[in-house]
């Protein structure tokens, strides 16, 4: 079993549809990072959490601690939100661990 | 400033050839990283510099050599690769190195897609 587990792998929606992909992990963590990498390879980070909930635009990060578990949603999708998104948990040692990711379309 | 910048781009070299990729950063981060991914997967981590320091070493194989001459720049040495060492080659930043206790956010370049023939 992966340390990071993502669900789902694939998600299509419309464009407007309010989204959720969620992190599960095993570990003990001292941080979770929310990416974005679009086709072409950028990645660019959207959040670090440890605790709660963060806002930035149309997207929402929250995470439970005593659960192990982080949710990323998106509210109002756009074709331009269409990337793989990325889970990654920092361990203990200070490592950062990455799950497989979620690719979303957003359909127009 | 906030970004990471990687040249080139693009990279198709032969197996017999030696060429270098680039990382730039001018946020005064004291940690850069390198990652390896191939299609499809996650990120690998390669190597992680702590203030100029090669600090980790993910049991790379030597044909690929680290190399920051100072806190701005990190340089990947490649030479006599394989066709499997064909991946996005991803630089990373942060303020401080990825300890424990500490919360530092990642930010990362675009990347270099290199095939290797």
């Amino acid at each position: 079993k992966n340390e990071v587990e993502q669900s789902p792998q694939n998600l299509t929606a419309q464009e407007g549809e309010f989204i959720t992909i969620n992190c599960s992990y095993s570990v003990g963590i001292s941080a979770l990072h929310w990416l974005q990498q679009h086709p072409g390879g950028g990645i660019v980070s959207l959040f670090m959490l440890s605790s709660g909930k963060k806002k930035h635009g149309r997207l929402i990060a929250t995470i439970n601690i005593q659960e192990k578990h982080s949710s990323l949603h998106i509210t109002a999708s756009h074709p331009r939100d269409s990337a793989v998104y990325i889970c990654a948990v920092r361990g203990s040692q200070g490592n950062l661990i990455f799950g497989k990711g979620t690719k979303l379309s957003v359909k127009p | 400033d906030t970004e990471v910048t990687q040249t080139p781009k693009h990279l198709v070299m032969g197996m017999t050839n030696k060429k270098s990729l680039k990382c730039e950063q001018h946020m005064g981060h004291r940690a850069m990283y390198w990652y390896k991914q191939k299609a499809k997967k996650p990120p690998e981590l390669m190597f992680v510099y702590s203030y100029e320091k090669l600090s980790i070493n993910e049991s790379v194989p030597s044909r690929f050599s680290p190399e920051c001459p100072n806190s701005s720049l990190l340089n990947l040495h490649l030479h006599a690769l394989q066709p499997e060492d064909s991946a996005l080659y991803l630089c990373a930043s942060s303020q401080g190195p990825l300890a424990r206790g500490r919360s530092e956010k990642l930010f990362f370049g675009s990347g270099t897609q290199l095939s290797v023939l």
